[in-house]
C-alpha cells in the first residue's frame, strides 16, 4: 500500500497567518491527491482535489501544490473557520489511503 | 443537493456481524463509485472498502480483506457494508462517500456517519 505521511501532526497558528501542511506519498500517486478539511463530529469535507483543484464551494484562501510524491495545502490568511484537522489522501490506486491529520489549532 | 444518509450502526459484541446501509439521492447513483471510509475515536481516517459504478468490482482495505463485504443496489440507491467477525478494533464511526467517478476519483460527498462499537 503507498503510504501517505502529513507534517506536521499540530500547527499552532493565529487569524491572519498563512499556513502551509506536507504531505509525502511513499511512492508516486502523479496527481491523485486529494485534500479534507474535518471539524469535530463531523464528516470531511474535501478542499482540494488533483492535488491544486478547489473543490466547488471551498474558499479561495485554500490553495494545493505539488506532483509525484510531494504536496502542499496553503491557507493564504487563516480565518477563524478553518481551526479544524486536514487530511491527504492518495487515490492513485487501491487501498486508498490518508495521512495521519494535521491539527490546526488557534495560538 | 447530494444526500448519503447511513444507517444500522449498533453495539454488537466481538465475533458477530453487522450490516450498514447508505441511502443516496440527489445524483444519478447508478454512475459513481462509492466508498466506505471509518474513524476509530479520537483517531484518524482509515479507508475501508470501495465499489465500481456497476458493482462487479469491489476493492477492500487489507485490515477487513475476507470479513467485510461491500455491495450496491443500483434500483433502490443504497450502498451497503455487510461486517462479520467483528474485532475490538473495528469501533469506529462509518462514513459512506460517493466517488468522483465511475470507479474511482476523490470523496466528493460524505454521509454523516454511523456508529458502530464492538464490545463485551
Amino acid at each position: 500500500d503507498i503510504q501517505m505521511t502529513q507534517s506536521p501532526s499540530t500547527l499552532s497558528a493565529s487569524v491572519g497567518d498563512r499556513v502551509t501542511i506536507t504531505c509525502r506519498a511513499s511512492q508516486s500517486i502523479n496527481s491523485y491527491l486529494a485534500w479534507y478539511q474535518q471539524k469535530p463530529g463531523k464528516a470531511p469535507k474535501v478542499l482540494i482535489y488533483q492535488a491544486s483543484s478547489l473543490q466547488g464551494g471551498a474558499p479561495s484562501r485554500f490553495s494545493g501544490s505539488g506532483s509525484g510524491t510531494e504536496f502542499t495545502l496553503t491557507i493564504s490568511s487563516l480565518q477563524p473557520d478553518d481551526f479544524a484537522t486536514y487530511y491527504c489522501q492518495q487515490y492513485q490506486s487501491y487501498s486508498y489511503t490518508f495521512g495521519q491529520g494535521t491539527n490546526l489549532e488557534i495560538k | 443537493e447530494v444526500q448519503l444518509l447511513e444507517s444500522g450502526g449498533a453495539l454488537v459484541q466481538p465475533g458477530g456481524s453487522l450490516r450498514l446501509s447508505c441511502a443516496a439521492s440527489g445524483f444519478t447513483f447508478s454512475t459513481y463509485g462509492m466508498s466506505w471510509v471509518r474513524q476509530a475515536p479520537g483517531k484518524g481516517l482509515e479507508w475501508v472498502s470501495a465499489i465500481v459504478s456497476g458493482g462487479d468490482s469491489t476493492f477492500y482495505a487489507e485490515s477487513v480483506k475476507g470479513r467485510f463485504t461491500i455491495t450496491r443496489d443500483n434500483s433502490q440507491n443504497i450502498l451497503n457494508l455487510q461486517m462479520n467477525s467483528l474485532r475490538d478494533d473495528d469501533t469506529a464511526v462509518y462514513f459512506c462517500a460517493k466517488q468522483e467517478y465511475r470507479s474511482g476519483g476523490h470523496l466528493d460527498y460524505w454521509g454523516q456517519g454511523t456508529l458502530v462499537t464492538v464490545s463485551s
